[in-house]
């Protein structure tokens, strides 16, 4: 069965460094999402991307990130100056805008920044 | 600005139907009712989905009142595998897709 694969799963920070999180969507898929988790915390949404553009944002989603999807097939979310707060678990989703109702997410990866 | 309300948390016994509730009483009329749910700190996983119709699928039936204003979801046979948080979420697609906002779901724990 396709999958959302995420890397890394785990990546510890010093504050103030800058972190890429790398996800691979399923192959033909068209809407990309960031979400991400906070221990004990609800699943934000902080990003979506369509057809090579910013498509919504939440006000989580601040100059300090970034999306991309340099190749057409890795999308990646860039926090340039991590700080304490961002420690959270980032998780990508894809969807194929086939009205199927499905996103697919991956299973995240863990950032913490000391 | 929450648009569902579910309970915190439910149990059930094993083999037995789980049946999580959900309210949804402002919902318009193009917003669809989705159910995903989260094992662990895994990925949320996505459950079913529908407009007005009741709808079944391998994993789960949702049930969705005449009104719109509430819906269940129907887990038949409860395994230990199906403990998790399960989110109702109402939204309307734009374009092709639609952008899942999760509130606190409920926590179901299936027991022995």
């Amino acid at each position: 069965e396709p999958e959302v694969t995420q890397t890394p799963s785990h990546q510890v920070t010093q504050m103030g460094q800058e972190v890429i999180l790398r996800c691979v969507p399923i192959s033909n898929h068209l809407y990309f999402y960031w979400y991400r988790q906070i221990l004990g915390q609800k699943v934000e949404f902080l990003v979506s991307f369509y057809n090579n553009e910013i498509s919504e944002k939440s006000e989580i989603f601040d100059d300090q990130f970034s999306v991309e999807r340099p190749d057409g097939s890795n999308f990646t979310l860039k926090i340039r100056s991590t700080k304490l707060e961002d420690s959270a678990m980032y998780f990508c989703a894809s969807d194929s805008g086939l009205d199927t109702g499905e996103l697919f997410f991956g299973e995240g990866s863990r950032l913490t920044v000391l | 600005d929450a648009k569902t309300t579910q309970p915190p948390s439910m149990d059930c016994a094993e083999g037995r139907a789980a049946n999580l509730p959900c309210n949804h009483s402002t919902i318009s009329g193009n917003e669809y009712v989705y159910w995903y749910r989260q094992i662990h700190s895994q990925g949320p996983q996505y459950i079913i989905h529908g407009l007005k119709n009741n709808e079944t699928n391998e994993m789960a039936s949702l049930i969705i009142t005449e009104d719109r204003k509430s819906s269940t979801l129907i887990l038949p046979h409860a395994t230990l595998r199906d403990t998790a948080v399960y989110y109702c979420i109402v939204s309307a697609k734009s374009g092709g897709s639609y952008i899942p906002t999760f509130g606190r779901g409920t926590s179901l724990i299936v027991h022995p």
